[in-house]
């Protein structure tokens, strides 16, 4: 397996455009989790999934953001309208938390600039 | 809320010796605890996932020890190289509710 693989890498955008992160999880994971790195908070979880239905989006900063599992292999977040503080390296993590291998996979990440 | 502390926040070690950092979370409903290794621009990636008290396990020059009744994990780094300089987070999760969320992290940076 490829691993967990986000896109784009890095995204610049003006504020108050549109903004959609991608991320496909690793086969046969039934967990997807979004974080976002913050000099702040450290790694914060926004949303997770478990088999395609969202369990928790209370890290989820505002109504701005939303997330969404289609099927087993794709889940975007998206920021409408993006604004400044929104800036932030977007992780996707996917894994099966049980099991001999229980831990985490993470993607490469998504850099998001907006300017 | 899931209430994680990772002490100390950072750490320098001189190249050569041994450290070990805590994570502190609630015992309650524990099910399993994860370790990962943070480099600079890097993805996490996990070490360990510990799931019975009293646990210990290894990888290397790391180790770590798992306390479940009262709610904490070491982790140990013995005899520290330069390469082993990254953030190390630890995450609890709960029997009810997997959400995986992580503890502020130790920076350790070693010093050749």
């Amino acid at each position: 397996d490829a691993g967990v693989i986000q896109s784009p890498r890095h995204e610049v955008t003006e504020m108050g455009q549109e903004v959609t992160l991608r991320c496909k999880p690793i086969s046969g994971h039934d967990y997807l989790f979004w974080y976002r790195q913050t000099m702040m908070r450290g790694l914060e979880l926004l949303i997770y999934f478990n088999n395609n239905v969202p369990i928790d989006d209370s890290g989820m900063p505002e109504d701005r953001f939303s997330a969404k599992m289609p099927n087993a292999s794709f889940s975007t977040l998206k920021i409408q309208p993006s604004e400044p503080r929104d800036s932030a390296v977007y992780f996707c993590a996917s894994s099966s938390l049980t099991g001999d291998r229980a831990e985490a996979f993470f993607g490469q990440g998504t850099r998001l600039t907006v300017v | 809320i899931l209430n994680v502390e990772q002490s100390p926040q950072s750490l320098h070690v001189q190249e050569g010796d041994s450290t070990n950092f805590t994570c502190s979370f609630p015992s309650s409903n524990f099910y399993a605890l994860h370790w990962y290794r943070w480099e600079t621009a890097k993805s996490p990636e996990a070490l360990f996932v510990m799931t019975l008290n009293g646990d210990e396990k290894k990888k290397g020059r790391i180790s770590a020890t798992l306390n479940t009744k009262e709610g904490y994990s070491y982790l140990y780094i013995k005899g520290s190289q330069p390469e082993d300089s990254a953030t190390y987070l630890c995450a609890p999760y709960k029997a009810a509710g997997n959400k995986l969320t992580f503890g502020g992290g130790t920076r350790v940076l070693v010093k050749p």
